[in-house]
This record gives structure tokens, C-alpha cells and sequence, in this order.
């Protein structure tokens, strides 16, 4: 079975700075993808970033970057430069690769972005 | 424009009286999914489909119910709602056939069961 662990509830970051948010996951599967998403207060949700198990670069969107460490099973956030606009929730999640896999969501971590 | 619709956005209703959230996605999305976010416990599944007539339990599947009879559509039927299912309610889609297929969500619903 999957599972995401998230073990930040919630985290401060002073405006300008980088921030890290943990992701670590548990599967058999052997290939595999690890998503981040944003939830914003107004709701929605919003997906940032993707990473394949058999990427060999970690992936990068704008200021946000996925620290990739595959023989931890760790799949960190790295938002750089933080904005007041960071602020919301945050989820990781991951999909096996086999026809029909379901996705499986962590619990998520609050980010608060102080001026 | 992609998107998943999903109406209404919120609702409030008895306990007992049943109701549907409806579902909608323009992509040709294979997959398509049902969850629902309380405080401090994430998303949680609820029900997921395959395909058309492909449907499977998630994780908190109990006093819910779903149907796909066409591919853009997948509806959440509540037959007799009750208080605990007061929640936000997501529907979601995505391609199937490789881990890299992002979902797309829709705006929520917020439901609340009195």
C-alpha cells in the first residue's frame, strides 16, 4: 500500500526566505510519480510541481523546487524568496505507475508567510 | 478552457434529505475521483472511476454513493445525509495509463448537513 507523510501541521517563514516542506512516502511500486499541491484560502487547489521516480534531475517550477532524495523516500518542497501569497496549505502526493493506480494525498502542512 | 465543474458550490440541507453534487470535466479524462477535506485529516477518497460503468470504493466510501454513465460525468449522491458528512467536497480528474498525469480539481463544494 501507498502512504504520504507530511509531519509539519504547520510552519512559519519570515517573507524573502526559503522554506522547506517535508513529503516522505512509502510504496512497492517501482515507478512512480510525487506531486505538490497548494490549497489557498479561498479553497482551490492547486497543483505546482511534479517528480518521476526515474527523473534524474530534481524538478524546478519558478520558486518552487522539489528536493528528490529516492533511497530516503523523500520528496521535500523547497519554495524559495516567500511571498505573502505563499500562505496556505500545502499537499504532497504520489500515483503509481501501473494502469489504474489511484492517487494517495498526505495530510497536509500549513504554511504562513509573516511580513 | 479545461477545467472540472462542480455544482453546487455550496449547500445546506437536513439530515435526511437526499442530494447530488454534480461533476463535470471537458478534458476526455479517463479517471476521475471523489474526495472529501475535513480539519486536520487531508483529502480522504471517498470513490473513484476507472471509466464509464468502472466505479470502486475509496477510503471513507460509507453513506455515499456515485455512478458514470458517461465519461465527463461523475456525480456524488448522498441518499440521507447526515451531520458527519458535513465537509468540503472535492471532484477531481485526470488521464490514466502513467504516474506522471497530474489531477485536475474542481472549485469544491462545501456542504453542510444540519
Amino acid at each position: 500500500a501507498q502512504k504520504i507523510t507530511q509531519t509539519q501541521p504547520g510552519m512559519f517563514v519570515q517573507e524573502k526566505e526559503a522554506v522547506t516542506l517535508d513529503c516522505t512516502y512509502d510504496t512497492s511500486d517501482p515507478s512512480y510519480g510525487l506531486f505538490w499541491y497548494k490549497q489557498p484560502s479561498s479553497g482551490e487547489m492547486i497543483f505546482l510541481i511534479y517528480q518521476g521516480s526515474y527523473d534524474q534531475q530534481n524538478a524546478t517550477e519558478g520558486r518552487y523546487s522539489l528536493n528528490f532524495q529516492k533511497a530516503r523516500k523523500s520528496a521535500n518542497l523547497v519554495i524559495s524568496a516567500s511571498q505573502l501569497g505563499d500562505s496556505a496549505m500545502y499537499f504532497c502526493a504520489m500515483r503509481g505507475d501501473h494502469y489504474g493506480q489511484n492517487f494517495v494525498f498526505g495530510p497536509g502542512t500549513r504554511l504562513s508567510v509573516l511580513p | 478552457e479545461a477545467q472540472v465543474t462542480q455544482n453546487p458550490r455550496y449547500l445546506i440541507t437536513v439530515t435526511g434529505k437526499k442530494l447530488t453534487v454534480t461533476c463535470s470535466q471537458n478534458m476526455n479524462h479517463e479517471y476521475m475521483s471523489w474526495y472529501r477535506q475535513d480539519p486536520g485529516l487531508g483529502l480522504r477518497q471517498i470513490y473513484y472511476s476507472m471509466n464509464v460503468e468502472v466505479t470502486d470504493k475509496g477510503d471513507v466510501p460509507e453513506g455515499y454513493k456515485v455512478s458514470r454513465k458517461e465519461k465527463r460525468n461523475f456525480p456524488l449522491i448522498l441518499e440521507s445525509p447526515s451531520p458527519n458528512q458535513t465537509s468540503l467536497y472535492f471532484c477531481a480528474s485526470s488521464l490514466l495509463g502513467g504516474s506522471s498525469y497530474e489531477q485536475y480539481f474542481g472549485p469544491g463544494t462545501r456542504l453542510t448537513v444540519t
